[in-house]
C-alpha cells in the first residue's frame, strides 16, 4: 500500500497570502496524484488531478506540481472561502489511498 | 447536471448488515466507474471500494470479504452491501464518480450496541 504524508498538518495564514502544501508518497505514483478540498459538513471537492490539471470550475489560484514521490498544491492568494482541509490522493495503484490532510486556517 | 444521492445509512449493531445505495441522475452508471469513500467522525478520508465500467471490483483491505460493491442497472444506482459490521466501520459513506469529480452528500453509518 502506498502511504501518503502531508505537511504541514496545519497552516495558519491570512487572506491574500500564498499557501504551499506538500504531499509525499512512500513510492512513486508517477503523476497519478489528486488534491481535494473539504469544508465542514461537506463532501470533498476535486481540485487537481494528475498532479497539475485543474478540475472543472476550479479557480486559477489553485495549482499543482510534482511527479514521482513529491507533490505540491499552491494557492497563490488565499480567499476567505479557501480556509478548509486539503487532502492528496494517489490513483497509481490499488488500494487507492489518501493523505491525512492539511488544515489551512485563518491566522 | 450530475447528482449523486446516498441513502441507507443508520444505526446497526456490531456483526450486523446494512446496504447503502447511491442514486444517480445526469449520468448512466452502466458506463461509469464508481467509488465508495468513507470518513469516520473527525477523521480523514478512506477509500473503500471501486467498480470499473467493466464491473471489475476493488476493495480496501479493511473491508475485503465483508463489503460488496455492485450496480443496479434498472435503478441506475450503486450499492454497497456491508456485512459483519464493526465499530470501526462507523463513518459517513460517500459515493463518488470514478474520477472523483462528483460526490454525493454522504450517508452516516453508526455501528454500536
Amino acid at each position: 500500500e502506498i502511504v501518503l504524508t502531508q505537511s504541514p498538518a496545519t497552516l495558519s495564514l491570512s487572506p491574500g497570502e500564498r499557501a504551499t502544501l506538500s504531499c509525499r508518497a512512500s513510492q512513486s505514483v508517477s503523476s497519478y496524484l489528486a488534491w481535494y478540498q473539504q469544508k465542514p459538513g461537506q463532501a470533498p471537492r476535486l481540485l487537481i488531478y494528475d498532479a497539475s490539471n485543474r478540475a472543472t470550475g476550479i479557480p486559477a489560484r489553485f495549482s499543482g506540481s510534482g511527479s514521482g514521490t513529491d507533490f505540491t498544491l499552491t494557492i497563490s492568494s488565499l480567499e476567505p472561502e479557501d480556509f478548509a482541509i486539503y487532502y492528496c490522493q494517489q490513483r497509481s495503484s490499488w488500494p487507492l489511498t489518501f493523505g491525512p490532510g492539511t488544515t489551512v486556517d485563518i491566522k | 447536471e450530475v447528482q449523486l444521492v446516498e441513502s441507507g445509512g443508520g444505526l446497526v449493531q456490531p456483526g450486523g448488515s446494512l446496504k447503502l445505495s447511491c442514486a444517480a441522475s445526469g449520468l448512466s452508471l452502466s458506463s461509469q466507474s464508481m467509488n465508495w469513500v468513507r470518513q469516520a467522525p473527525g477523521k480523514g478520508l478512506e477509500w473503500v471500494s471501486h467498480i470499473s465500467s467493466s464491473s471489475s471490483t476493488y476493495y480496501a483491505d479493511s473491508v475485503k470479504g465483508r463489503f460488496t460493491i455492485s450496480r443496479d442497472y434498472a435503478k441506475n444506482s450503486l450499492s454497497l452491501q456491508m456485512n459483519s459490521l464493526r465499530d470501526e466501520d462507523t463513518a459517513v459513506y460517500y459515493c463518488a464518480r470514478g474520477a472523483f469529480d462528483n460526490w454525493g452528500q454522504g450517508t452516516l453509518v453508526i455501528v454500536s450496541s
